[in-house]
């Protein structure tokens, strides 16, 4: 099945900083989504980007998908943005599972 | 905006007991997933099930999980004799037709005791 590797798995952020985080992936994919699920537990859908690059507010993401990677940009950092961020990708040829990588902790402190 | 709901947002059961979790989908919608996710660990899939049967399923789902679709709204995960393993979250996702984004619930925490 299709590998999603990301980096880094941990990031310790000072509010106000930047930072970029990167999910690579084995094989060519119809689906790429971003999630950050919270101290709750609850997984936010962030973006739906299976190529090109989109932006909302403070986060943006581009996926180069013939270079099978894609990026996640956060700027401005805030404390509410700690938490796991989750790549995930579906490869299939249809509507199938969908494989998330095993997440970047990203812990902002004031 | 519509969204993926799930019932109840934790449950507490005993080992050998059955439980029901329970997802609405968003109604136009037309594909639906469920994965769990143990503590700590990363969002594994579960089953998907399109046209009223499972389309897809890992080798996690054994014969102790089921699901249907019992009505036009609700889609649910029977785990029928649950195991101290089987602690986790439960996420349920929904996809429309021709479109391969999926919507995820806010899960459901279950913890075997």
């Amino acid at each position: 099945g299709i590998q999603v590797e990301q980096s880094p798995p941990d990031l310790i952020l000072q509010e106000g900083a930047n930072s970029t985080l990167r999910c690579n992936f084995s094989d060519s994919v119809n689906n790429l989504q971003w999630f950050h699920q919270n101290p709750w537990g609850q997984l936010i859908n962030l973006f739906y980007i299976p190529s090109g690059t989109k932006q909302n507010g403070r986060l943006s993401a581009t996926t180069v998908a013939t270079e099978r990677y894609s990026l996640l940009y956060i700027s401005s950092s805030q404390t509410t943005d700690s938490g796991v961020y989750f790549c995930a990708v579906e490869g299939g040829g249809g509507y199938q599972k969908v494989t998330f990588g095993t997440g970047t902790k990203l812990q902002v402190i004031p | 905006e519509p969204e993926v709901t799930q019932t109840p947002s934790h449950q507490v059961t005993q080992m050998g007991q059955e439980v029901i979790l329970r997802c609405v989908p968003i109604s136009n919608h037309l594909y639906f997933y469920w994965y769990r996710q143990i503590l700590g660990q990363k969002v594994e899939f579960l089953v998907s099930f399109y046209n009223n049967e499972i389309s897809e399923k890992s080798e996690i789902f054994d014969d102790q999980f089921s699901v249907e679709r019992p009505d036009g709204s609700n889609f649910t995960l029977k785990i029928r004799s649950t195991k101290l393993e089987d602690s986790a979250m439960y996420f349920c996702a929904s996809a429309r037709q021709y479109s391969y984004e999926q919507y995820f619930g806010p899960g459901t925490r279950l913890t075997v005791t």
